[in-house]
């Protein structure tokens, strides 16, 4: 079965510097990944997300995520955060069956606290 | 209005009482999920529904019953509510299976 674990529970950073959410999964087959954010009070909305293809994927608001195979992570970045962008952060991963479908599994999240 | 949307949005129950929170999507998705958001567990799978008139256990099923006699609706029943059934409700439901689009949540606080 797979896991996700997500290396930071809460990570604050300053308004308009770089930032980096961990993310590191296990799994013993090929894997879809995602990236959620979850603004307070609200349900989940998808970031992006890594099904196949370039391992780099992008999201409309500046964020971008690598898939590592070999280690095995889904990092999430963001060269210069915004006071809009606290929220919390969840990784997700499905397993590819190829049929089925037995939802996602998600980390525990990221508190991401943008500091002025 | 289009869209996945949650019934009642907060909820106070006591402990051994039945409650059914309600979801409902616009979508005619056929997957639909119910996960459970605690601080510290991030979000556990309790059922999901692959079609109307199929669906199976996730992660945490145990006090919990759901049915699908159509694809757009999706209730969650606690059979007799638990203080460890508090917990912020979130239904879903996906075209594909990958993407999910989550509804509001309902908060449910058992006393």
């Amino acid at each position: 079965a797979q896991s996700v674990t997500q290396l930071d529970s809460q990570v604050p950073v300053f308004e308009e510097a770089p930032v980096e959410l961990r993310c590191n999964y296990s799994s013993s087959v090929s894997v879809y990944l995602f990236w959620y954010v979850q603004y307070p009070n609200q349900g989940l909305q998808l970031l992006l997300k890594y099904l196949s293809g370039s391992t780099l994927v992008e999201s409309i608001n500046g964020f971008e995520a690598e898939f590592n195979k070999s280690q095995t992570s889904f990092h999430l970045r963001k060269p210069s955060v915004h006071i809009s962008d606290t929220a919390e952060y969840f990784c997700a991963v499905r397993e590819y069956s190829g049929g089925g479908a037995d939802g996602l599994t998600f980390g525990k999240g990221t508190h991401l606290i943008i500091q002025p | 209005d289009a869209g996945i949307t949650q019934s009642p949005r907060y909820k106070i129950t006591e402990t051994g009482r039945q409650v059914t929170l309600m979801c409902h999507q616009t979508w005619s998705h056929s997957y639909m999920f119910w996960y459970r958001q605690d601080l510290g567990h991030g979000l556990r799978l309790i059922y999901y529904s692959a079609a109307a008139d199929i669906t199976d256990k996730g992660e945490v099923p145990d006090g919990y019953v759901v049915s699908r006699s159509k694809t757009e609706n999706f209730p969650l029943t606690l059979e007799s509510a638990t203080r460890s059934q508090t917990s912020v409700y979130f239904c879903a439901s996906s075209l594909d299976s990958l993407e999910a689009f989550f509804g509001q949540g309902t908060r449910l606080t058992v006393v």
